[in-house]
């Protein structure tokens, strides 16, 4: 069965400061994987994929297949990032996400 | 385009109670779903449809219904509501997943309390 695992319920990082929400997963074939983002007040929304290797709002996230992990980072967190943050993964031929528990990411100015 | 809309935005029921969440797309997509946000375990699929006329089970489809007679509706039945269905549910929709873009495209959520 596949699995997505967000250890992190909360996060609180200071403004500035670098951030890393992690995420792990439990697939034995080859995934497609995501970071979902709400903000508050707003709908759930694709962040980025792993397939596109971009960053977005200074976002990155690696696919490391040794690990089974699509950690989530940005070397310098930004007060409007606040926001809960959710991991998902698309198994291989299958029509449907898996989502993590989600992580609610707090900025301090 | 008005994009993935869900009516209505809140709603209370009694045990026992029955009601149908509406979800609607004018994005012509294929693919649509149903989740259900609970703190702590993020989001969880209910049901999910690739096209008009075929609904297949998620993860939690246990007291809810669904039905695709057109591309754009997606409605969610709640058989006999029961407290553990309290929960903030999400439809969703994608253009197709056999193309390599996959996003899912949500709606802004139904909030629902059962007493």
């Amino acid at each position: 069965a596949q699995r997505v695992t967000q250890p992190e319920k909360l996060l609180s990082v200071f403004k500035g400061a670098p951030v890393e929400l992690k995420c792990n997963y439990s697939y034995s074939g080859s995934p497609e994987l995501f970071w979902y983002v709400q903000y508050s007040r707003q709908r759930l929304q694709l962040l980025l994929r792993h397939i596109s290797r971009e960053s977005i709002k200074g976002f990155t996230a690696d696919l490391n297949k040794g690990e089974t992990s699509f950690h989530l980072k940005k070397p310098f967190a930004q007060e409007e990032d606040s926001a809960m943050y959710y991991c998902a993964l698309k198994p291989q031929g299958a029509q449907k996400l898996v989502f993590g528990q989600g992580t609610r990411l707090t900025i301090n100015p | 385009n008005a994009g993935v809309t869900q009516t209505p935005k809140f709603q209370v029921l009694k045990t026992g109670q029955s009601m149908t969440l509406q979800c609607a797309q004018d994005m012509n997509h294929e693919y649509m779903s149903w989740y259900r946000q609970d703190p702590g375990m993020g989001l969880r699929l209910i049901h999910y449809s690739v096209g008009a006329g075929i609904t297949d089970q998620g993860e939690v489809p246990n007291g809810y219904n669904v039905s695709r007679s057109t591309t754009e509706d997606f409605p969610l039945r709640l058989l006999s509501a029961a407290p553990s269905q309290t929960s903030v549910y999400f439809c969703a929709s994608t253009p197709s997943w056999g193309s390599s873009y996959n996003e899912q495209f949500f709606g802004p959520g139904t909030r629902l309390t059962v007493l």
